[in-house]
């Protein structure tokens, strides 16, 4: 069954600096992948997709994320943090013939000043 | 924004009694979800929905029921609310977008329901 693994469930880094959010997911076949923000007391937001176009996929507000096979992986990063960036980030996986999304736990990103 | 509205958004109710949560689109999308946010426990699927009276049970189904007579409502019922139900219920929706067959899925705002 597809699952999926996002490491950490708090990071925490200062405004300014490199944002690097990990997912990793369980495929034989590329599938579909997205990232999602939660901002609090809101829904959630599509903020970039995988759909095998290109590996390196740019999403809203200067984040953007990597699709790498041999690694199974699709982590999330931003050059630059801001303090509006804190919020909750869920990475979710989507089989091929599947309509339905396997969800991470989610990682809530903290952003110090 | 994808037009998604759930009402209410806000609920206080007590145990026993049951409760309605509604979910209303206009992108005419034939999926239709609901999920439950619980702290520690991230997204879980309570139902789903692929077509008007087209529904299935997710991961946690057990004390809730759905329907769907329309394309564009999708509501959830708590049959008897217990204290365990208390959570932010979330309404999405999908379908075929463009050709990258991706089938995103869009959020509304929530409802938080709280059972005293």
């Amino acid at each position: 069954a597809q699952s999926v693994t996002q490491l950490g469930s708090h990071v925490s880094v200062s405004e300014g600096a490199l944002v690097l959010l990990r997912c990793n997911y369980s495929s034989s076949v590329p599938p579909y992948l997205f990232w999602y923000v939660q901002y609090p007391n809101q829904g959630l937001q599509l903020l970039l997709k995988y759909t095998s176009a290109a590996t390196l996929v740019k999403g809203i507000n200067g984040f953007e994320a990597e699709f790498k096979k041999s690694e199974t992986s699709f982590h999330l990063t931003k050059p630059s943090a801001h303090m509006s960036d804190a919020a909750e980030y869920f990475c979710a996986v989507r089989s091929r013939g599947n309509y339905q999304l396997i969800w991470g736990a989610g990682t809530k990103l903290i952003i110090k000043p | 924004d994808a037009g998604i509205t759930q009402s209410p958004r806000h609920k206080v109710t007590e145990t026993g009694t049951p409760v309605t949560l509604r979910c209303h689109q206009t992108e005419n999308h034939r999926y239709m979800y609901w999920y439950r946010q619980d702290p520690g426990h991230g997204l879980r699927l309570i139902h789903y929905s692929y077509g008007v009276k087209d529904t299935d049970k997710g991961e946690v189904s057990d004390g809730y029921s759905v329907s769907r007579s329309k394309t564009e409502d999708f509501l959830l019922t708590l049959e008897s609310a217990t204290s365990s139900q208390t959570s932010v219920y979330f309404c999405a929706i999908s379908d075929l977008m463009g050709t990258a067959s991706s089938y995103e899925q869009y959020f509304g705002p929530g409802t938080r329901l709280t059972v005293t």
